[in-house]
């Protein structure tokens, strides 16, 4: 079955130190992956998203991610954490363009000041 | 403001009764889905809608219905609630399957 995975429940990070959100899949094709954050009390937001090109994609609030094909991965990194990064952060996978989204169950994250 | 609605934000019922979770969104979106999001299980996608008229079962559909006669509007129905359905809904939309996805606030239904 096709899926994906967020290895960690939450993870702890200082303020100022660097940050990474981990995401694996396990599908077949040429996967479209996203990322999206989640503030308390608010519904999801776009943070950046792999559809083809470059495997290093930079997004919204200085994240980036790096697909690794062959590692089947798509983890999340921010080069210095701020207290304001601190949410829920979910990976998303489309396995191919006409299937279905699926969504990992998502990392909190705390960042320490 | 680009943005999508969901009414209402909260309601708490009664098992069996009709409800209808409104959603619209005002970019001119062509793809529209419901998703539901439970504590440990993450998001879980309901229904989806490529377009007006065309709708199609996402992963958890079963007590769920969905319609779309206007491109902007995008309702959810639960027919008899049961308290399984108890969650937190999000409605969101995207210029097609790969764009990415609008968000609405979340709609927290309780079910009695």
């Amino acid at each position: 079955a096709q899926s994906v995975a967020q290895p960690e429940d939450q993870v702890n990070v200082a303020e100022g130190n660097p940050l990474t959100v981990k995401c694996t899949y396990s599908v077949s094709g040429n996967p479209y992956l996203f990322w999206y954050v989640q503030y308390p009390n608010r519904g999801l937001q776009f943070l950046l998203k792999y559809i083809t090109g470059d495997n290093l994609v930079k997004g919204s609030y200085g994240f980036e991610a790096e697909f690794n094909k062959s590692q089947t991965s798509f983890h999340l990194k921010k080069p210095s954490a701020l207290v304001s990064d601190s949410a829920l952060y979910f990976c998303a996978v489309r396995p191919n363009r006409d299937d279905k989204i699926i969504f990992g169950k998502g990392t909190r994250l705390h960042i320490l000041p | 403001e680009a943005q999508v609605t969901q009414n209402p934000r909260y309601l708490i019922t009664v098992t069996g009764k009709k409800l209808t979770v409104t959603c619209s969104q005002n970019m001119n979106h062509e793809y529209m889905s419901w998703y539901r999001q439970d504590p440990g299980l993450g998001l879980r996608q309901i229904y989806y809608s490529m377009n007006v008229e065309v709708t199609d079962k996402g992963d958890v559909p079963e007590g769920y219905k969905v319609s779309r006669k206007e491109k902007r509007n995008f309702p959810l129905i639960l027919e008899s609630p049961s308290p399984n359905q108890t969650s937190l809904y999000f409605c969101a939309s995207s210029q097609g399957r790969l764009g990415e996805q609008y968000f609405g606030p979340g709609t927290r239904l309780t079910v009695t």
